[in-house]
This record gives C-alpha cells, structure tokens and sequence, in this order.
C-alpha cells in the first residue's frame, strides 16, 4: 500500500498566521492518464471529516480561498493563508491514484 | 442537500458480526459510488470499501475476506457487514458519498463501535 507521511504531526499556530503540512508519498500519486489523485480533509473536533481539496489543488465547496494545495509526484503541500480559530482540528491527506486509498496519519493544528 | 446517517450497534462481541446501515437523504444511491472509511482510536484513518451506482464493490485487500458491503435502493440505504470482529476493529464508523474524482464530498457524522465481551 502507498504510505503517506504527514509532517508535522502537530503544528502550533496564532490567529492569522500562515502554516503549512506537508505530505510526502511512498509512490508516486501520477497516473498514465496525467491525473494525481491527492486530496486533503479537515476534520474538527466532534465532527466528520471535511473535503478542504480535491486533485491536489482544486478547492472543495465552500471552502475558504485561504486554503491552497499544491504539489506533484510524491510531495503535495496544503497552505493555510491566515490560520482562524474555525481551522483548528486534524487535517489528513488521501491518495487514490493507487488501489487500496491510503490516508497520511494526520497533522493536528492547534492554537499557540 | 445530500445528507449521511450510519445507525448500528454500538458494541458487538469479539468474533461476533458488525452490522452498520447508512441511509442517504437528498441524493440517489443509483449514482455516484458510496463508501465505508473507519478511524481508529488515536487518528489513524482507513478507507473499507464502497459500491457503485451499479451495485458493484470494492474492497480493501486486508479486509477483502472478511468485508461486505450492499444496499437496498428501494429505501436509500447501504449496508457494512464486518465479520469474525476482533478489539482491532474498535473504531468510528464513516459512511460517505464517494464521487468519480475519488473525493469523499458527503460525510455521515460517524458511529462508534467498541468490540468487547
């Protein structure tokens, strides 16, 4: 199976400030049709997971334009432009590009 | 709006079945492809399976002997069946809307399940 590592797996951050999580892929996410199957979820406390980006950098509905991912091959990057206190939670990343979907072990953000 | 709901047991027995509806509002499980992730105590995520609009499944290979997943259009639901459960499988449950991108759109809000005696 395709491993993904998240890092870091704990990130400390004030209101407004700007973070960034990497994932890194024991594979490349490519396809041989061109397509990289990368996506990264939020999940806040108490609640289901929430889809932040699809296709690496395509923003999922009604998700704030402070979110942006980014990456190709086996190294993807979610940037959040100005942490709010809505933001707070674990954040995943997802690869499907190869069978089974895999999930990276999670980065929690929390206020600093 | 396309709404998720598991409901199920919220303890079964080591060796024992698990057994987990998830009924959809809003949406028709005749398209699109539904899926069943779990997460572990401790964050650890894990993607089980789905089916398809069609009726057709896939399974996670360390799951593959031991999983089923089916439905029941007529009422909108979709079904998980775990069987020969072991404390391992101690997890919350997730139903979700799995679309042709491979993005999980719509989330039920989850069901824990304990397995103990």
């Amino acid at each position: 199976d395709v491993v993904l590592t998240q890092t870091p797996s704990t990130l400390s951050a004030t209101i407004g400030q700007s973070v960034s999580i990497s994932c890194r892929s024991s594979q490349s996410l490519l396809d041989s049709a061109g397509n990289t199957y990368l996506y990264w979820y939020l999940q806040r406390p108490g609640q289901s997971p929430q889809l932040l980006i699809y296709l690496v950098s395509n923003l999922g509905s009604g998700v704030p334009n402070r979110f942006s991912g980014s990456g190709s091959g086996t190294d993807f990057t979610l940037k959040i432009s100005g942490v709010e206190a809505e933001d707070l939670g674990v954040y995943y990343c997802m690869q499907a590009t190869h069978a089974p979907n895999t999930f990276g072990a999670g980065t929690k953000l929390e206020l600093k | 709006e396309v709404q998720l709901q598991e409901s199920g047991p919220g303890l079964v027995k080591p060796s024992q079945s698990l057994s987990l509806t998830c009924s959809v509002t809003g949406y028709s499980i005749t398209s699109n492809y539904w899926g069943w992730i779990r997460k572990f105590p401790g964050n650890k995520m894990e993607w089980m399976g789905y089916i398809s609009y069609s009726g057709s499944t896939s399974y996670n290979p360390s799951l593959k002997s031991r999983i089923s997943i089916t439905r029941d259009t007529s009422k909108n639901q979709f079904f998980l069946q775990l069987n020969s459960v072991t404390t391992e499988d101690t997890a919350t449950y997730y139903c979700a809307r799995y679309r042709v991108i491979r993005a999980f759109d719509y989330w039920g809000q989850g069901v824990m399940v304990t397995v103990s005696s």
